[in-house]
């Protein structure tokens, strides 16, 4: 079952512009990563925000949580034609069967 | 480096093969992940296993299963393979099962 849900599907910008990601899910969480796929290869572990977290940076990305609305977000500021890739929120909810639960991601290219 | 190698990149089989899938990592990871991979449908749990000789099916098991007879290895087997498996198939191991999952770099099987 889907747990989370990106949005938007799709995101096409400029090179130095930032971009944000969404991500929307259903149930109460332990924590919430963000994961990064370049075209036709595996995913990348970006960043784990955990339930009492509110925000959290590593280098250009910044995540925020909100528990309340459950969603997150996912900001990547000034944005170079190698960010472009898919992106995919996974959830590890509480009291799951101890295992993550990934959305169907954005895809996000970034024009040189 | 940290490395979760899957044997083939492609792999290209009849309806009713009997194919193998291998993963192995050398990061001494208890757990380790069979996922697949399909346009819009995000990233789908097949099985999962804990430890050596342990597995627990995730969201589609139905159609394969799994083998861990050594720490580093884990095996998807699909037992007769279906046109409705051809799919991108990721390996993924971790150290706890819900916290960043390092993958491999995916084997995008095709069933004719």
């Amino acid at each position: 079952s889907q747990q989370g849900e990106e949005d938007p599907q799709a995101l096409s910008i400029q090179e130095g512009e930032n971009a944000t990601m969404n991500c929307s899910y259903k149930t109460s969480i332990n924590n919430l990563q963000w994961y990064r796929q370049n075209s036709g290869r595996g995913l990348v572990h970006l960043i784990l925000i955990r339930s009492n977290e509110r925000e959290k940076h590593s280098g250009r990305l910044r995540v925020t949580l909100d528990t309340s609305k459950k969603s997150s977000s996912l900001l990547i500021t000034a944005s170079r034609a190698a960010d472009t890739a898919s992106y995919f929120c996974a959830t590890d909810a509480s009291g799951s069967a101890r295992q993550l639960t990934f959305g169907s991601g954005t895809q996000l290219t970034v024009l040189p | 480096d940290v490395k979760v190698t899957q044997s083939s990149r492609y792999l290209v089989k009849r309806t009713g093969e009997k194919v193998f899938l291998e993963c192995v990592q050398d990061m001494d990871h208890e757990n380790m992940f069979w996922y697949r991979q399909d346009p819009g449908l995000g990233l789908r749990l097949i099985y999962f296993s804990y430890d050596v000789k342990m597995k627990e099916k995730g969201d589609i098991p139905e159609g394969y299963s799994v083998s861990r007879e050594k720490k580093e290895r884990f095996s998807l087997i699909l037992e007769s393979a279906s046109t409705n498996q051809t799919s991108m198939y990721l390996c993924a191991s971790s150290f706890t099962t819900t916290e960043k999952l390092f993958f491999g770099s995916g084997t995008q099987l095709s069933v004719l």
